[in-house]
């Protein structure tokens, strides 16, 4: 099976740079994921790493080190409106041409003036 | 349509009754995900439908739960004899085939009383 393991709350001031890590253990990796989730909204899609690296996309990057099974998700010049939680999710082969995600317990952040 | 959708929005019912979840993916989607979110927690995998394939129904807690997708459209999450461990927000997501983003529909939030 899998299990990941990301802090369950980050509190940053606006405008800081914020990181939230995931490490995971799983077989059949093939990729990490990070969703934001609003109070009382959907999961929406972030950032998506099957390599190593840095992958940015705007305010927000995510790197991945698979040789570390480890990610980070990093929010840089904070927003009011990034206070929420954030799940990193891992893409694995489960057999019979199956690849489940299976989603970290997720990271409460909250951006304080 | 041009996202996904879950029906109905909110759903109670009472201990032993059976209840059936309904999630229209987006438009050409051919993966299917059903997930379930209890108050605070991360998402729970349950099945997930790819194709024509046959379903990954290895997340599924227990013989009370099954789903089906008909045409490779609509899915129905079925559980039957409800228990209010049950409790919880069941969401749907689809993707593109060779894709990675998961586009969630709003959820269904299922009190069992």
């Amino acid at each position: 099976g899998q299990s990941l393991e990301q802090p369950s709350e980050v509190t940053a001031v606006e405008g800081a740079i914020v990181q939230i890590n995931c490490t995971y253990q799983t077989s059949g990796f093939y990729g990490l994921s990070w969703y934001q989730q609003h109070d009382g909204g959907a999961p929406t899609f972030l950032s998506y790493n099957a390599l190593d690296g840095l992958e940015e996309t705007g305010r927000f990057s995510s790197f991945l080190s698979r040789s570390d099974s480890y990610g980070y998700l990093l929010l840089q010049e904070l927003q009011m409106k990034d206070s929420a939680s954030y799940f990193c999710a891992v893409r694995a082969y489960s057999g019979a041409g199956s690849y489940q995600l299976t989603f970290g317990k997720g990271t409460k952040l909250s951006v304080i003036p | 349509g041009a996202g996904v959708s879950q029906s109905p929005s909110n759903k109670v019912t009472e201990k032993g009754k059976d209840v059936e979840l309904r999630c229209d993916p987006i438009s050409g989607h051919t993966a299917l995900y059903w997930y379930r979110q209890s108050l605070g927690q991360g998402l729970e995998f349950l099945i997930y439908f790819q194709g024509n394939s046959a379903p990954d129904k290895s997340g599924l807690p227990s013989d009370r739960f099954s789903a089906e997708r008909t045409g490779g459209s609509v899915s129905t999450l079925t559980i039957q004899r409800t228990q209010q461990e049950d409790s919880a927000v069941y969401l749907c997501a689809s993707t593109m085939a060779g894709k990675e983003t998961q586009y969630f529909g709003p959820g269904t939030r299922l009190l069992v009383l």
